[in-house]
């Protein structure tokens, strides 16, 4: 049983690429979270999606989107990287509402 | 809106000290709260998790209680051993939230030497 997987654990971009990070689960949860995580600011929300076909904004979404591709995927995408999104990104799913969320192993990212 | 606080790091103790790790939290309902853990080069795992007033969560020796009167959820445990040293997250989430987000506090690092 994976739980949560990440692609990729690493990556480098230059100001202005474009990447998309995968994560997929295989535990049937309906949610599913990105987060990313910054030195002494704890983890912070990107977008989630309640359910497969539906995504939100959290609490920091500008220069991201999203795709809820099926159940069990969900992927982010940088369109135009900037230094600013250096961060560790963190995919995370759950059953539903207040349920236990179960994390991935996160990706590294840097941009220069 | 909801927010969470926990102490600074990095906490340095000896094995088999005694560790605490405050929290405490701002929440306009009546949340739950999770504490997570998240070793070197891992994501985050639950540690333990209370969900009303009174409860205690216990997990691997460590305890944590939901304290209503003082919005409070520290963590404790009674013996620490090198394998603990990890930084710990305190969050929260608000049932009145129909997604379920996290809220979490800024993490503690803690490290344990032999």
């Amino acid at each position: 049983n994976a739980g949560v997987t990440q692609t990729p654990k690493f990556q480098v971009l230059k100001t202005g690429q474009s990447m998309t990070l995968q994560c997929a689960q295989d535990m049937n949860h309906n949610s599913m979270y990105w987060y990313r995580q910054d030195p002494g600011m704890g983890l912070r929300l990107i977008y989630y999606s309640a359910s497969e076909g539906t995504t939100d904004k959290g609490e920091v979404p500008n220069g991201y989107n999203v795709s809820r591709l099926n159940k069990r995927e969900f992927s982010l995408r940088l369109e135009s990287a900037a230094p600013s999104q250096t961060s560790v990104y963190f995919c995370a799913s759950s059953t539903g509402q207040l349920d236990t969320q179960y994390f991935g192993p996160g990706t590294r990212l840097t941009v220069l | 809106g909801n927010s969470v606080t926990q102490m600074e790091g990095p906490v340095t103790l000896s094995e088999e000290a005694f560790l605490t790790i405050n929290c405490t939290y701002t929440a306009t309902g009546y949340p739950s709260l999770f504490w997570y853990v998240q070793y070197p080069g891992e994501g985050l795992q639950l540690l333990l998790k209370a969900t009303k007033a009174d409860d205690k969560g216990s997990n691997k020796g460590f305890e944590a209680t939901y304290r209503k009167e003082t919005t409070s959820f520290h963590l404790e445990k009674g013996s620490v051993q090198v394998s603990d040293s990890a930084v710990y997250f305190c969050a929260l989430s608000d049932p009145t939230d129909s997604w379920g987000k996290l809220q979490f506090g800024a993490g503690t690092q803690v490290v344990v030497t032999p």
